[in-house]
């Protein structure tokens, strides 16, 4: 049975530091990898989706690798703001047709100013 | 823009009543889901759907059922809500790649 970790659990960094969440699974055989945000009390922000044959995918601030075959991925953040305090959650999708995506815990991000 | 969502953003119930959570997607999306999110347990798949009228349970389906007559639409049933089930509970639908998340219903049973 898949199982994603996403480690620290919590982090606190000062404004403009760079950082990395990490998050791995069990299961390598998957089909995509997906980084979710989700603010407090609200639903999930689609952030970045990798594909199983993709290492990595940028958007702005946002850079994230994959690394199948070691069963990691990890989120980086350039230049963190105070709006990028959130819960980060990494979910991957397994390899064969519908298979719903099985999600990490979250990691809680605060950047303070 | 793809859109999710969910029929109540809040909801407060008693022990015993019948409560549906509806969701409704505007993509055309074959697939949809209901997970429901509690601190320190992340987010738990309940049932999802890949076509209508079709139903797997997730991992958490006891205490609750689905229905999908129509495409757009997913629904979830408490058919006796108990404490325990106060909880966030999350939508999402997707067609073969990406996942969309509606904002979530709080739900209360006191």
């Amino acid at each position: 049975k898949q199982e994603v970790t996403q480690i620290p659990a919590a982090l606190s960094v000062p404004e403009g530091e760079n950082l990395v969440l990490n998050c791995s699974f069990t299961d390598s055989a998957i089909y995509n990898l997906q980084w979710f945000r989700q603010d407090p009390g609200k639903g999930l922000t689609s952030l970045l989706l990798i594909q199983s044959s993709q290492r990595e995918q940028t958007s702005g601030r946002l850079n994230a690798s994959l690394d199948k075959s070691s069963g990691r991925s990890t989120l980086y953040i350039a230049a963190s703001q105070p709006g990028d305090s959130a819960t980060y959650l990494c979910a991957v999708r397994g390899s064969s047709g519908n298979t719903p995506l099985v999600f990490g815990k979250g990691t809680r991000l605060s950047v303070i100013a | 823009d793809v859109k999710v969502t969910q029929s109540s953003r809040y909801l407060v119930k008693r022990t015993g009543e019948k409560v549906f959570l509806e969701c409704v997607q505007d993509m055309d999306h074959e697939n949809m889901f209901w997970y429901r999110q509690d601190p320190g347990l992340g987010l738990r798949l309940i049932y999802f759907s890949y076509d209508v009228k079709m139903k797997e349970k997730g991992d958490i389906p006891e205490g609750y059922s689905v229905s999908r007559e129509k495409k757009e639409r997913f629904s979830l049933i408490l058919e006796s809500a108990s404490t325990n089930q106060t909880s966030m509970y999350l939508c999402a639908s997707s067609g073969q790649v990406i996942k969309y998340f509606g904002p979530g219903t709080r739900l209360t049973v006191l």
